[in-house]
């Protein structure tokens, strides 16, 4: 069964640094997007992309944050400059009509 | 924004009990979604069911989009149960909000 894949899988990175997360989606999905959970908290939603831009985005998703897909196959989350507060599991999804799919996570720790 | 609320937010099962989860609803929904979020952190697609009923196995789920609440029922549960159920709504393909889940441990 197809599969949305994200990497890595854990990421231990220096406040300040800029963290790139990749995703595959699959591969006819058309919806894509970024979630993020803190620990211990519920999951909320940071941006959708569709059509090759950003069809909705979340007060969370400020200027620090960019998506790209740059070819036809990933689908990459940036932080610009990492914060302590950006510790966080970050889940890709991606679907095509109403049931899509989310990846297993990446989870980045800011120190 | 959609404001989701879930309830229990705790459930302790023996292992065999049937349960059922509920969520509630602040605005009318074009997409509702059950998950599992399992130990490891794993989110699983459950349910996509903005409306009408749904069984998968053990699991099955029933949305009232008019009354706006969704349930999710668990049968004969086992120790694999255990975790986070989540439900998530939104008005359009674009975007997803959560409930704060509720955790459910089944003992054996």
């Amino acid at each position: 069964e197809p599969e949305v894949t994200q990497t890595p899988s854990h990421q231990v990175t220096q406040m300040g640094q800029e963290v790139i997360l990749r995703c595959v989606p699959i591969s006819n999905h058309l919806y894509f997007y970024w979630y993020r959970q803190i620990l211990g908290q519920k999951v909320e939603f940071l941006v959708s992309f569709y059509n090759n831009e950003i069809s909705e985005k979340s007060e969370i998703f400020d200027d620090q944050f960019s998506v790209e897909r740059p070819d036809g196959s990933n689908f990459t989350l940036k932080i610009r400059s990492t914060k302590l507060e950006d510790s966080a599991m970050y889940f890709c999804a991606s679907k095509l009509g109403g049931t899509g799919a989310f990846g297993e996570g990446s989870w980045l720790t800011v120190v | 924004g959609i404001q989701v609320e879930q309830s229990p937010p705790d459930l302790i099962l023996q292992e065999g009990a049937n349960s059922t989860l509920r969520c509630n609803f602040s605005d009318s929904v074009n997409n509702l979604q059950w998950f599992h979020q399992n130990p490891w952190g794993q989110l699983i697609n459950l349910f996509y069911i903005p409306s009408g009923t749904k069984q998968n196995g053990r699991l099955s789920a029933t949305t009232v989009a008019t009354e706006r609440y969704s349930l999710l029922y668990i049968s004969s549960s086992q120790t694999t149960d255990s975790g986070v159920y989540f439900c998530a709504v939104g008005p359009n393909d674009y975007k997803l909000s959560f409930g704060a889940g509720t955790t459910v441990t089944v003992r054996a």
